[in-house]
């Protein structure tokens, strides 16, 4: 019962270090998402992907980088981390049927940059 | 752009109240709303509601949607502590990606 499995949980990183989020789904979908959630506040997109090969911006994509190679997997790199990327960190993932479009996410990765 | 309200932004009430979250939604070409529910971890999802089904129902948690006057609701009764979290509502406007409400943070007190 894997689903969407992130890695690290938890990290601290210095200003200007560099790192990637892993982010792997065992469901087959097609859609996965990296999603960002400051203390408080709603889920800002950063990236999605509709499948193997293809990235889109969200609402919030500076300071990062996607890339999808396989169906199963969609890292997300930090270049250059600043303070006002601490946050949690959610990948996610969907497959459109016919029922709809139904997103699962994974546990979260709590980022802090000092 | 697919826009989602949600109100009101936070609710405290005693447990075994009944409460009433509300979601409106602008969208383009609607196709489902969802209810996801957030503790202090990732959103787990709760209902998926579609113009073929406008009520869902699950023990003490029910959803409607009103296609027409394009709102959902989500009524909790005999509140538990165990309730208190975030929800959130989303709607699916045909892309790949969901329009996420803010959210309701709900305090149950015991």
């Amino acid at each position: 019962n894997a689903g969407v499995t992130q890695t690290p949980k938890f990290r601290i990183l210095k200003i200007g270090q560099s790192m990637t989020l892993q982010c792997t789904q065992d469901m087959n979908h097609n859609y996965m998402y990296w999603y960002r959630q400051d203390p408080g506040m709603g889920l800002k997109l950063i990236y999605y992907s509709v499948g193997a090969g293809i990235t889109d911006k969200g609402e919030v994509p500076n300071g990062y980088n996607v890339s999808r190679s396989t169906t199963e997997d969609f890292p997300l790199r930090l270049e250059l981390a600043a303070p006002s990327q601490t946050s949690v960190y959610f990948c996610a993932s969907s497959s459109r049927t016919h029922s709809g479009n139904t997103i699962y996410f994974g546990e979260g990765s709590w980022l802090t940059v000092v | 752009e697919d826009k989602v309200v949600q109100s009101p932004l936070s609710l405290v009430v005693h447990e075994g109240d009944t409460v009433t979250l509300n979601c409106s939604y602008e969208v383009t070409n609607f196709r489902s709303l969802l209810w996801y529910k957030q503790e202090k971890k990732a959103p787990t999802f709760l209902f998926m509601l579609t113009s073929s089904g406008i009520e869902k129902k699950s023990g003490r948690l029910s959803s409607i949607l009103d296609k027409k006057e394009l709102f959902s609701i989500l009524n909790i009764t005999a509140t538990q502590t165990g309730d208190s979290a975030v929800y959130l509502c989303a709607v699916d406007g045909g892309q790949p990606k969901l329009a996420f409400g803010t959210g309701t943070r709900l305090t149950i007190i015991p």
